[in-house]
């Protein structure tokens, strides 16, 4: 079954502090996405990647790095963290073409405090 | 409409009647997809309408694509108490192979019994 897992689901640091989120897809998709999503907001795209080895800059990736490490990992860095970058973060993956793999398959999310 | 704005929007109705969301997105795209969200999930797809058609329906569910005015629609017929959710209109740039998906603020759907 086709699958996304996040980890860790819940995460709490102090500002300043060193965060990495972790995404493994075992759909053999070749595009991975992060987004954050703020209370009453839509879904924001921080960083995507076509490809082990690839990043593209999404929408709002100030404060973030990312590292495609494989086809199946995807990781979201923050070095400095931030009160404002606490938020929801998913992770999703997809693979262009015909069919609904076209869309995005999201993970549950992780919930990040930055206190 | 939910692109383009920077809050969620909510709609609220009663079981068993008609509703439609609609979405306003500013760049080229090949496709629009429509996601529900639950409470504590992540978003799932419902429906995607290429933009090569007009309608597309799923059960009770209906999308249209209007690539001249850039709009697409998502309506729901005869709603039930579990399409309470937030509903997402997202699409991709899709140039050259470059799959940038970007999602709209969303509209908060509240089906009261």
């Amino acid at each position: 079954e086709a699958a996304v897992t996040q980890s860790p689901r819940n995460k709490v640091t102090v500002t300043g502090g060193n965060v990495t989120l972790s995404c493994r897809q075992t759909n053999s998709h070749n595009y991975m996405y992060w987004y954050r999503q703020d209370t009453g907001h839509g879904l924001r795209l921080i960083h995507y990647s076509y490809g082990a080895g690839n990043l593209q800059i999404g929408d709002v990736p100030d404060g973030y790095k990312a590292t495609r490490t494989t086809q199946e990992d995807f990781f979201l860095l923050l070095e400095l963290a931030s009160p404002s970058q606490t938020s929801l973060y998913f992770c999703a993956s997809s693979d262009p073409g015909t069919g609904n793999n076209q869309a995005p398959l999201f993970g549950e999310g992780t919930r990040l405090s930055v206190l | 409409s939910q692109w383009g704005e920077e809050n969620l929007q909510a709609l609220s109705i009663q079981e068993g009647e008609d509703v439609t969301m609609n979405c306003s997105y500013k760049t080229y795209t090949t496709v629009v997809h429509w996601y529900r969200q639950d409470s504590g999930r992540g978003p799932a797809l419902i429906i995607l309408i290429r933009s090569n058609e007009r309608e597309k329906r799923s059960g009770r569910l209906r999308a249209t694509l209007d690539t001249s005015s850039q709009s697409s629609s998502l309506s729901i017929t005869a709603a039930q108490c579990e399409d309470t959710a937030v509903y997402f209109c997202a699409t991709d740039a899709g140039l050259g192979g470059n799959e940038k998906i970007t999602f709209g603020a969303g509209t908060k759907l509240t089906i009261k019994p």
